[in-house]
């Protein structure tokens, strides 16, 4: 059974730092991996998506990669802006076949970048 | 908007009443999907669509949750009988099929449910 896991649960930055979240998993078998971002009280906004057979995706001020042989993923958020508080949240597609349409979520990491 | 809407936000209800919840999913989206967000818990996955083909009902918790959909548009998610674990944020999320799995998921707000 896939297992995600986000490290830290909890990061608190100043406004203007690079940071780095991270995201792992258990079974390499995927067929993506996808980052989200959730505000309080509000649904998931997608954020990047990486093809299990990419290593990276770039998206503005955000970089997420893939490592698909260790079971890692990372998100790097450039020149962090208080407007970037929120829970972001990793989810794993499993590679094709029964549930392949399903998504794996970690339980996300809560950034605040304080002003 | 041309978002995925749920409704209702909020339902706040007694333990032992039913429940349904409605998606509007994304005009065009052919797989619609349903998840439930308890408090410190990820995401779980409960059902999913897919078009006219037989539902994937592997992630119902108990046979007191149900859910149907009328071709590619609005689905609804029953809950017979609530408990108070049955609390939690539902999400529902769809995505077009195109490539199949290589779309990404869209999510609407979801439904905040409380049981007394």
């Amino acid at each position: 059974k896939q297992e995600v896991t986000q490290i830290p649960a909890a990061l608190s930055v100043p406004e203007g730092e690079n940071l780095v979240l991270n995201c792992s998993f258990t079974d390499s078998a995927i067929y993506n991996l996808q980052w989200f971002r959730q505000d309080p009280g509000k649904g998931l906004t997608s954020l990047l998506l990486i093809q299990s057979s990419q290593r990276e995706q770039t998206s503005g001020r955000l970089n997420a990669s893939l490592d698909k042989s260790s079971g890692r993923s990372t998100l790097y958020i450039a020149a962090s802006q208080p407007g970037d508080s929120a829970t972001y949240l990793c989810a794993v597609r499993g590679a094709p076949g029964a549930g392949s349409y399903q998504l794996t979520f970690g339980k996300g990491t809560k950034l605040s970048v304080i002003p | 908007g041309a978002g995925v809407s749920q409704s209702p936000s909020n339902k706040v209800t007694e333990k032992g009443k039913d429940v349904e919840l409605r998606c509007d999913p994304i005009s065009g989206h052919t797989a619609l999907y349903w998840y439930r967000q308890r408090l410190g818990q990820g995401l779980e996955f409960l059902i999913y669509f897919q078009g006219n083909s037989a539902p994937d009902k592997s992630g119902l918790p108990s046979d007191r949750f149900s859910a149907e959909r009328t071709g590619e548009s609005v689905s609804t998610l029953t809950i017979q009988r609530t408990q108070q674990e049955d609390s939690a944020v539902y999400l529902c999320a769809s995505s077009p099929w195109g490539q199949g799995t290589r779309q990404p998921q869209h999510f609407g707000d979801g439904t905040r449910l409380s049981i007394l």
